[in-house]
């Protein structure tokens, strides 16, 4: 049984380019979410995408948009990229929207040059 | 707005000792829950456990244990005769509920590093 897939694994960006990051869900899992982890700090929630819609969003500026296609599969882009970008970008899926359980890929580690 | 917090930044212990990390929360919520996960040096978080804010009952699960505390908003996690694999970063985070608004985002502390040495 696949859990959550990302990729790529590693990337590096220089500043003010786009980044398209992506998410294959658990099977049987239909939400979801992306968080942005920078080094020695916890995650943040960046927003979570249902029904191929984002459901709600946390405090990250337009720059940060999302994608979830039909398949439940997912794609985080961030344009004008800034140094401050530089993160682990996890993916979490879950079944619907309550707060069941969520498992979390191996996330995506972006680095802006 | 919820927070959790995460006091102890690193904890360094020898093997089979036991260990307590803490984790103290705020919300408005009625309804929520609360999780750990474990983040080994592979970057993947590791789901520990999930409790609701109805349920304080503590738990035992092997080596690991759980306290949770309504009246004092706590929910530590003990480590019992820790190992060198028990060595990673451990988040505690919280959710809200939906019916009540809170949303269903996971809100995470900052993180406890444990260093297990033989």
């Amino acid at each position: 049984d696949a859990g959550v897939t990302q990729s790529p694994t590693h990337l590096i960006k220089t500043r003010g380019q786009q980044v398209t990051l992506r998410c294959s869900p658990k099977s049987g899992h239909d939400t979801v979410s992306w968080y942005q982890q920078a080094l020695g700090q916890g995650p943040q929630f960046i927003f979570q995408y249902y029904e191929e819609e984002e459901r709600q969003r946390g405090n990250f500026p337009d720059r940060f948009s999302g994608h979830q296609f039909p398949n439940y599969s997912s794609e985080l882009n961030v344009n004008a990229l800034l140094l401050g970008d530089s993160a682990l970008y996890l993916c979490a899926s879950s079944s619907g929207q309550g707060s069941y359980g969520y498992t979390f890929g191996s996330g995506t580690r972006l680095t802006v040059v | 707005a919820q927070k959790v917090t995460q006091a102890q930044t690193e904890i360094s212990v020898v093997e089979k000792e036991d260990v307590t990390l803490d984790c103290v929360y705020e919300t408005r919520d009625t309804t929520y829950y609360l999780f750990w996960y474990k983040q080994p040096p592979s970057g993947e978080l590791v789901f520990l456990i999930r409790r609701n804010s109805f349920d304080e009952q503590n738990e035992i699960s092997g080596r690991y244990s759980w306290n949770f505390q309504k009246s004092t908003s706590s929910f530590n996690f003990t480590i019992t005769a820790s190992q060198v694999v028990d060595s990673a970063v451990y988040f505690c985070a919280l959710s809200g509920g939906i019916l009540t608004g809170g949303g269903n985002k996971l809100t995470f502390g900052t993180g406890t590093q444990l260093k297990v040495e033989l």
